[in-house]
């Protein structure tokens, strides 16, 4: 069964505290994105990143980061430094030539 | 850099009839324009999508139109059903072919009523 993945689908952290999302696709998409939903607003791209061992930062990349080893991992690091973390978290993948862009589920991150 | 207006931001409509959500962006360069559906705590699915060189696309009861001059781009449901109802997004995408962002509109809640 082919598809994106994100764990978990709530998480709950203290403020000051860093926390990774996972993104996991086995859709063999080349390309990968983070990007960040608040309510009554569009999508905005964090990061992504089109090749292993390689990103690029997004329009609201300040207080993030990312890693690409594997291409079929894009975990997502929100640090204590992201001023307003809360937030629904969405992670995507694009097979080539990067037009469609495919959705995971999800992860609400609720910072306390 | 680019930027999209969706309008409206809520829209009711009856079972069975249409609804239409109108989108506009800033930059010509501009040449994919996705739309996505979302439902209540889930991800977005693309449902259709429309290129630069195209003006109309249809797949079922939903179509997309394109006007490149006016820079704008339409989602059409016809003969609507309560499952359309859900939170629909607009996007556009510059360069075509490379790992380039998507840039969304703010979203229409769509409700269908029975």
């Amino acid at each position: 069964d082919g598809g994106i993945t994100q764990s978990p689908k709530y998480l709950f952290r203290k403020e000051g505290q860093n926390v990774t999302l996972s993104c996991e696709q086995n859709l063999n998409h080349d390309a990968m994105y983070w990007y960040r939903q608040d309510p009554g607003q569009g999508l905005r791209l964090i990061y992504y990143s089109q090749i292993v061992n390689d990103f690029q930062k997004g329009d609201i990349a300040e207080g993030y980061s990312v890693s690409r080893e594997k291409k079929e991992s894009f975990p997502l690091t929100v640090t204590s430094a992201q001023k307003n973390p809360t937030a629904f978290y969405l992670c995507a993948s694009s097979p080539l030539p990067y037009n469609e862009q495919f959705f995971g589920p999800g992860t609400r991150l609720t910072v306390l | 850099g680019e930027n999209v207006e969706q309008h409206p931001s809520t829209l009711s409509v009856q079972e069975g009839d249409s609804a239409v959500i109108k989108c506009t962006y800033s930059d010509s360069a501009s040449n994919y324009f996705p739309w996505y559906k979302q439902e209540l705590g889930k991800g977005p699915q693309l449902i259709i999508d429309i290129r630069s060189n195209v003006g109309e696309k249809k797949d079922q009861r939903i179509a997309v139109t394109l006007n490149k001059t006016a820079k704008h781009f339409s989602l059409h449901i016809t003969e609507t059903q309560p499952e359309d109802s859900a939170v629909y997004f607009c996007a556009a995408k510059l360069r075509s072919g490379t790992a380039s962002k998507l840039t969304f509109g703010t979203g229409t809640r769509l409700q269908v009523t029975l």
